[in-house]
């Protein structure tokens, strides 16, 4: 069963430590990305990858990092540095050079 | 800087009427359009999309126009049904295989 899954679905942390979220896909797509969705506003781009072991920043990364070390997993480190962390977190992945993008289910992060 | 728009946040409608969601976008270098569907909780599934070559898509009750010198896109669902009620996002790429930018969504709700 073919799919993107993102864990955990909540996730609480306090403020000033670094969290990471996990997005797994076994579509065998290229390319994956890490949007952000917050109350009245479209989902915004943090960062994403087209290929193994390269990366670039979208509109929004400061405050976070990620890694692409396998083509199945794109985790995405919410640092202490982000302001408002506070958001729900869409990944998504589609095959390289294609615009459809399949997402997963989203993880909603609360910082305290 | 929003350089998809979606005006409306929320729309209501009867059952068995059309739906219009509408979508603006300032960025005239954007030529490749999709229409994502959110449903409380999952992550944006694809719904339809349209190249900037055609001014019409159709699948099923889904049909999405556009109007290039007006910088406007629009989605008619026809006849609607209380299963479409949900968070409808516009979306807007330049060629295939980059980065998108999302509107903010339009809450569409269906009444029986």
């Amino acid at each position: 069963d073919g799919g993107i899954t993102q864990s955990p679905k909540y996730l609480f942390r306090k403020e000033g430590q670094n969290v990471t979220l996990s997005c797994e896909q076994n579509l065998n797509h290229d390319a994956m990305y890490w949007y952000r969705q917050d109350p009245g506003q479209g989902l915004r781009l943090i960062y994403y990858s087209q290929i193994v072991n390269d990366f670039q920043k979208g509109d929004i990364a400061e405050g976070y990092s990620v890694s692409r070390e396998k083509k199945e997993s794109f985790p995405l480190t919410v640092t202490s540095a982000q302001k408002n962390p506070t958001a729900f977190y869409l990944c998504a992945s589609s095959i390289r050079g294609a615009n459809e993008q399949f997402f997963g289910p989203g993880t909603r992060l609360t910082v305290l | 800087d929003q350089q998809v728009k979606q005006n409306s946040p929320s729309l209501s409608v009867q059952e068995g009427r059309i739906s219009i969601l509408n979508c603006d976008y300032t960025n005239s270098m954007f030529d490749y359009f999709l229409w994502y569907k959110k449903y409380p909780a999952e992550g944006p599934t694809f719904l339809i999309s349209i190249s900037s070559i055609k001014d019409k898509n159709e699948d099923g009750r889904f049909t999405v126009f556009l109007n290039k010198s007006a910088k406007h896109l629009s989605l008619h669902i026809v006849p609607s049904q209380p299963g479409d009620s949900a968070v409808y996002f516009c979306a807007a790429a330049r060629g295939v295989g980059n980065d998108m930018r999302f509107g903010a969504g339009t809450r569409l709700t269906v009444k029986p």
